[in-house]
């Protein structure tokens, strides 16, 4: 079956550092790739989409990357701040159509210290 | 003017009590979903609507029952809880029912069954 897996272990980085984080998958060729970050109490809220043709995708601070020989997707967060804190959680899509679905990892936590 | 909300935030009841939980949505979309989240924070869909018609219908025990009045509305009927059913559920909406487009997640019920 189907498996995503993101590092369970929190990460915690310095200010103005540059923040990776994984999603591994197996299993599975997904045509897409999102990445989402949750907030403690909060919905998840899209970030980014990655199709698997592109290499690298880019908004503001973040970068995504998707090696589908890998089978992996890496996130950046360039410069991080405080407010970077959060749960990032990757979704890849599954099926396609109208019964296509997103498959999400358990997330991994980011603290970004002052 | 929130883009997707639930009610009730949180909900607490005894096990084989029967609850519903509401979702609207004001961002015009077509398509709504529920997920759950469990306490290892997996984010599992559960059901999607397409303009009111049911198209995704995961492995969802009997007890749990959508309804979509229209296209702005998808509520989550549980009969008879279990301690199991404890957990966040979410609602969400996306423009269409392709799974490469951006959803957007409300903040969440939170379920304590006891």
């Amino acid at each position: 079956s189907q498996k995503i897996e993101q590092n369970s272990e929190a990460l915690n980085i310095q200010e103005g550092k540059t923040a990776t984080l994984t999603c591994n998958y197996t299993n599975y060729s997904p045509a897409y790739l999102q990445w989402y970050r949750q907030d403690p109490g909060r919905g998840p809220v899209f970030l980014l989409l990655i199709r698997e043709n592109e290499k690298e995708k880019r908004k503001e601070r973040l970068k995504v990357t998707f090696d589908t020989t890998l089978k992996q997707s890496l996130f950046h967060i360039t410069a991080s701040q405080p407010a970077d804190s959060a749960t990032y959680l990757c979704a890849l899509v599954r099926g396609s159509g109208n019964t296509g679905k997103l498959i999400f990892g358990q997330g991994t936590t980011l603290q970004v210290k002052p | 003017d929130t883009a997707v909300s639930q009610t009730p935030k949180y909900l607490v009841t005894q096990m084989g009590n029967d609850k519903s939980i509401k979702c609207e949505q004001n961002l015009g979309h077509d398509t709504m979903y529920w997920y759950k989240q469990d306490s290892k924070k997996f984010l599992k869909i559960m059901f999607s609507y397409n303009n009111k018609e049911l198209i995704i219908n995961e492995t969802v025990p009997n007890r749990f029952s959508p309804k979509s009045p229209d296209k702005a509305h998808l509520n989550l009927h549980i009969n008879s809880l279990e301690l199991g059913d404890s957990a966040v559920y979410f609602c969400a909406s996306s423009q269409d029912s392709l799974p490469a487009e951006t959803q957007y997640f409300g903040p969440g019920t939170r379920l304590l069954v006891l």
